[in-house]
């Protein structure tokens, strides 16, 4: 039973364009978000969270949006840049600490 | 602040041997986790700990024992190594929601 889906595996993307990354869940009793974003060999690094009281938190270039009605948060990265290339996971928490995570999508941005 | 740091960064085991992952925390995090990561999957949790002296399965722990004796270190063991446990081992520390990675090990078992 995956409770956070990422359905695209991989995303391309040109250089200074938006780059949407999506991810949908299904616990309800989900109450915090986060995005994370992993290089190879490295361990992941957190980017970007929301709570879902909100419906938008935004960073500098990164943006996150939530739509609990539609159980569906989505990352958008504005413009996209050659080091944002990478894997890209969504994570979903019910304040017991622990970690839902998505499968991941690997975001290429060609120059 | 070295942040998570976990040892070794390699290693490559025969079926049935033992070996400990260890990590180390210099943030305080009363929270830790380990998790192992494969091929097309998301970061799934083996063990946890709320706190030093405490520990929690995860959804994968079979195969795994772990052990929390001070607040800034979580051991992750395993006592007969299986070529299903050839993966990437994270481990996190948190305060709150948000967590904190070392930078992985990568493990093979032959």
């Amino acid at each position: 039973d995956q409770q956070v889906k990422q359905n695209s595996p991989s995303l391309s993307v040109q250089e200074g364009r938006i780059s949407i990354l999506n991810c949908d869940y299904t616990n309800s009793m989900f109450d915090y978000f986060l995005w994370y974003k992993k290089y190879p060999a490295e361990g992941p690094t957190f980017l970007i969270s929301i709570s879902s009281i909100k419906d938008k938190n935004e960073d500098g270039r990164f943006t996150v949006f939530l739509n609990k009605s539609a159980k569906h948060l989505s990352l958008h990265i504005v413009p996209s840049q050659p080091g944002d290339s990478a894997v890209y996971f969504c994570a979903g928490t019910d304040s017991n600490y622990q970690l839902i995570w998505g499968a991941g999508t690997k975001l290429i941005i060609k120059p | 602040n070295a942040g998570v740091t976990q040892t070794p960064k390699f290693r490559v085991l025969k079926t049935g041997q033992s070996m400990t992952l260890l990590c180390a925390q210099d943030m305080n995090h009363e929270y830790m986790y380990w998790y192992r990561q494969d091929p097309g999957m998301g970061l799934r949790l083996i063990h946890y700990s709320v706190g030093e002296g405490t520990t929690a399965k995860g959804e994968v722990p079979d195969g795994y024992n772990v052990s929390r004796l001070k607040k800034q270190n979580f051991l992750l063991g395993l006592e007969s190594a299986a070529p299903s446990q050839t993966s990437v081992y994270f481990c996190a520390s948190s305060s709150r929601d948000t967590q904190y990675f070392g930078p992985g090990t990568r493990l093979t078992v032959l």
